[in-house]
């Protein structure tokens, strides 16, 4: 099946600092990646939509300016979570849509657990 | 109200019992419907697409009701290696054709 990744799988910065998520699809273009976030014990929240070569679309209640996400090509989505603080401590996973595939299949990257001293 | 719930849990089952799971979904934009499992620390595995026809998939049976707005995962014969957390999820129409999970239902398989 279709493989996305993430780097880093996990992560540990200290207060106030950025960390930049990466999420490939390995072997596929992927036209839409999706960003979630999952607490613990609890769901996974999609946070964004993201297309490549255009803005991303936010979910409300997250911040834009905060999580920022830049799709440049069929195959990268990144997410930057800026100036971190301990509450944005969690799960984050990203997902990916295939070119040309049907719409029911979305392909999870294995996810980045993020810990913000 | 969230746009798609589910048995709070966590189930505790002995090897060999049936376990249903229930979700229902507020969204009248859903349009593709599954059921996913994941394991701790880990990222959600797609179990299984389900369909109005309803579907199988060995000891899996997962159904859709669209009138009310309820999606259903039957497991037989449970064993050791199902536990997990089972989400539901669907997939709008609307909004980039964006998946939204349910908050998931543990089940615990004790021999």
């Amino acid at each position: 099946g279709a493989v996305v990744s993430q780097h880093p799988s996990w992560v540990i910065c200290k207060s106030g600092t950025s960390v930049k998520i990466e999420c490939r699809s390995l072997d596929f273009q992927a036209t839409t990646m999706f960003w979630y976030r999952q607490f613990p014990k609890q769901s996974l929240m999609l946070m964004a939509t993201s297309n490549e070569g255009s803005k991303a679309t936010y979910e409300q209640g997250v911040e834009k300016d905060k999580f920022l996400i830049n799709h440049a090509s069929l195959t990268l989505s990144t997410l930057t979570v800026t100036s971190a603080h301990p509450e944005d401590s969690s799960f984050y996973i990203c997902s990916a849509r295939a070119r040309l595939a049907g719409l029911n299949e979305q392909f999870f990257g294995p996810g980045t657990r993020l810990t913000v001293l | 109200r969230k746009e798609v719930e589910q048995d709070p849990g966590p189930f505790n089952v002995p090897e060999g019992a049936t376990v249903a799971f229930n979700c229902t979904y507020s969204n009248s934009a859903s349009q593709s419907f599954f059921w996913y499992r994941q394991d701790c620390r880990k990222e959600p595995k797609l179990l299984m697409s389900v369909y109005s026809s309803g579907n199988e998939d060995g000891r899996f049976t997962a159904q859709l009701n669209r009138a009310s707005q309820y999606i259903s995962l039957l497991i037989r014969d449970s064993k050791l290696s199902d536990s997990a957390t089972y989400l539901c999820a669907v997939t709008l129409s609307t909004g980039g054709f964006k998946t939204i999970f349910g908050a998931g239902t543990r089940l615990f398989v004790k021999a």
